[in-house]
């Protein structure tokens, strides 16, 4: 049974950057996408970008203007979501959501890690 | 970018009534890229439905889903409690960043 297991809540100041983890387990970490996708109070889902199972990235390029970072430790099944120059329109729960490769939907989610941002 | 635009905003339904839920895409969408959600309050979304029709695992068959190009629909074919929850359609294009969209979501409550 896959777990994506995401780190707890945060609150940080503007400009500040935060880093949320996703750990995985129950399948092979790198057979699979890992995706973010974010919900900020009270609105819809928002795709934010993909860790490929081979490790590359790609986001929402214009959405994010190279504020979001994401990587990976392969030993530990952990692929880290790290967000910069924080605005307060950054709150919102972040979620790591699983893909198979070519499934083009999610199957398995995190349990959700909420980002508050506030001066 | 592919905007989905989901109808009606809420629904409100009593146990045993039928749920017909709509997603409209601003461009023509392939069937196979198009999958719905089911969100309830203070949990991660989960996912009902992929490539339009095709259930996922353990999903009850009171859910449907159908539609096609820019299209699609989700049916509930007899409300149970446990069903009563903000849905979402999601597609994917390679050819219109950003690769996946939600809808703004459908919520289902008690009438």
């Amino acid at each position: 049974q896959v777990q994506l297991v995401q780190s707890g809540a945060e609150v940080k100041k503007p400009g500040a950057s935060v880093k949320v983890s996703c750990k995985a387990s129950g399948d092979s970490f790198t057979t699979y996408h890992l995706h973010w996708v974010r919900q900020a109070p009270g609105h819809g889902l928002e795709w934010m970008g993909t860790m490929f199972s081979h490790g590359a990235t790609t986001s929402h390029g214009q959405k994010f203007q190279g504020r979001l970072t994401m990587t990976r430790d392969t030993s530990t099944s952990t692929v880290y979501m790290e967000l910069s120059s924080l605005r307060s329109e950054d709150t919102a729960v972040y979620y790591c959501a699983r893909e198979l490769p070519s499934a083009v939907y999610f199957d398995y989610w995190g349990q959700g890690t909420l980002v508050t941002v506030s001066s | 970018e592919v905007v989905l635009t989901q109808s009606p905003g809420t629904l409100s339904l009593s146990p045993g009534e039928r749920a017909t839920l709509s997603c409209r895409a601003s461009q023509g969408v392939s069937g196979r890229y198009l999958a719905w959600y089911q969100q309830k309050p203070g949990q991660a979304p989960r996912l009902l439905m992929y490539a339009t029709s095709n259930r996922a695992t353990g999903i009850p068959d009171r859910f449907s889903g159908s539609g096609s190009g820019t299209d699609f629909t989700l049916t509930i074919s007899s409300l149970e409690p446990e069903d009563f929850a903000v849905y979402y359609c999601q597609q994917y294009t390679g050819s219109s960043p950003p690769p996946f969209t939600f809808g703004p979501g459908t919520k289902v409550d008690l009438k």
